[in-house]
């Protein structure tokens, strides 16, 4: 299944070091989202893109920065990470309906994220 | 606010057993879609199945079954003479239009349930 692609699948960063982290999805789809999964907490959602604009941002740091260039691509870029961001970063894309209800999400393996 | 529990934190069983994952989920909306993930090591999210809230009829996949049932809010997972490839964590997750809706399928995850299956 190569709906929703994600590179790299795995990032070991310092504190000083910028990088960026890349979704891409074929399915079509009109939204895209990207997730923060932390050892033994739940799924977070980060940020929401819905038709190439920003439709939610959870509290997240300014470390962290999306971009949505269009509709099959989402970028984290990511700038003077700490060591509490290590984490697995998942990005998922749905098809929005009119309700914005029952959209079903469609996920990307992930990138591994360590911050050193 | 909606909310999804998922009191199991770890099941383990072996090989050929059956296995349910319990999910309760809280919401005061009508309409409501509940959802079934599968996360194997991976990493990957498996989307597994999607049911509206009026829609209660049980579902079978394969070794796969769902059992909705709207009167204890509840949507169990049940995985007939489970198999090794079966070990995963499966995220129960709950779309619900909340408080003056969203423009898109908000998700709203449970903590998720590691099963393991031993062979």
């Amino acid at each position: 299944e190569t709906g929703v692609t994600q590179t790299p699948r795995h990032l070991v960063m310092g504190m000083t070091n910028k990088k960026s982290l890349k979704c891409e999805q074929h399915l079509g789809h009109n939204a895209m989202y990207w997730y923060k999964q932390s050892a033994k907490k739940p799924l977070e959602l980060m940020f929401v893109y819905s038709l190439e604009e920003r439709v939610e941002n959870n509290s997240v740091p300014s470390r962290f920065s999306p971009e949505c260039p269009n509709s099959s691509h989402l970028f984290l870029h990511l700038h003077t990470l700490q060591p509490e961001d290590s984490a697995l970063y998942l990005c998922a894309s749905s098809q929005v309906g009119l309700a914005g209800v029952g959209d079903t999400q469609y996920f990307g393996p992930g990138t591994r994220l360590t911050v050193l | 606010a909606q909310k999804v529990t998922q009191a199991q934190t770890e099941i383990s069983v072996v090989e050929k057993e059956d296995v349910t994952l319990d999910c309760v989920y809280e919401t005061r909306d009508t309409t409501y879609y509940l959802f079934w993930y599968k996360q194997p090591p991976s990493g990957e999210l498996v989307f597994l199945i999607r049911r509206n809230s009026f829609d209660e009829q049980n579902e079978i996949s394969g070794r796969y079954s769902w059992n909705f049932q709207k009167s204890t809010s509840s949507f169990n997972f049940t995985i007939t003479a489970s198999q090794v490839v079966d070990s995963a964590v499966y995220f129960c997750a709950l779309g619900a239009s909340n408080a003056g809706g969203t423009s898109y399928g908000k998700l709203t995850f449970g903590q998720g349930t590691i099963l393991t299956v031993h062979p």
